[in-house]
């Protein structure tokens, strides 16, 4: 079955230090993976997807992602936090290509918590 | 970019009626179009997903009478949450394909239902 897991419910770091939010996957064939944010009471915003090629995906806000087949793991990274970085954090697979459908399965998402 | 409109974004309503939900695609036609329901700092779950011009696919364990989902156009997906409980509230959001956009899916804002 096809599956995401984000194993941190919360993450904490300090404005300015580096911030990683992880993602492992589980899916047959090859993954389509995607990062959202969300913030209180408001839809999903993109960050970034994989596809296919450079195993270094750059995204919105300054966001990138690490895909690694060897690991099924997707981690979202960012050179330095901002307060406005807080938000709640969610990694996606898509298991079917567009042609065939493509429904999102979720992670249960990670509360990123940046303090000044 | 793609953008997906949805409304209201809060409802309140007294347990028994109904209430709609709707999702309008507005820069983009929206063949599919899927209702996610969310509750508090949890994942989305996956309700549906709605075709346009044909019966919506619903998850296991979605009723498809409590929860009518209506695609009669590429740019316009309606929800109607039918005799509604409190056990109904929760959040809703709905997110369409953009085949034509780099993120691939879109989501609206969001719909907070309370039901009194």
């Amino acid at each position: 079955a096809q599956s995401v897991a984000q194993p941190e419910d919360q993450v904490n770091v300090a404005e300015g230090n580096p911030l990683t939010v992880k993602c492992t996957y589980s899916v047959s064939g090859n993954p389509y993976l995607f990062w959202y944010v969300q913030y209180p009471n408001r839809g999903l915003q993109f960050l970034l997807k994989y596809i296919t090629g450079d195993n270094l995906v750059k995204g919105s806000y300054g966001f990138e992602a690490e895909f690694n087949k060897s690991q099924t793991s997707f981690h979202l990274k960012k050179p330095s936090a901002l307060v406005s970085d807080s938000a709640l954090y969610f990694c996606a697979v898509r298991y079917r290509p567009y042609n065939q459908g493509g429904k999102l399965i979720f992670g249960q998402g990670t509360e990123l918590s940046v303090k000044p | 970019g793609a953008v997906v409109s949805q409304h209201p974004s809060r409802v309140i309503c007294k347990s028994g009626t109904s209430v709609k939900i709707e999702c309008r695609s507005l820069d983009f036609q929206a063949t599919t179009m899927f209702w996610y329901r969310q509750f508090p700092k949890q994942s989305l779950m996956l309700m549906a997903t709605s075709n346009e011009g044909s019966k919506a696919t619903y998850e296991q364990g979605v009723e498809k009478d409590k929860f009518l989902i209506n695609h009669a156009s590429l740019t316009l997906s309606t929800l109607t949450v039918t005799s509604a409980h409190p056990e109904d509230s929760s959040f809703y959001i709905c997110s369409a394909r953009d085949i034509t956009g780099g993120a691939g899916y879109t989501f609206g804002s969001g719909t907070r239902l309370t039901v009194v």
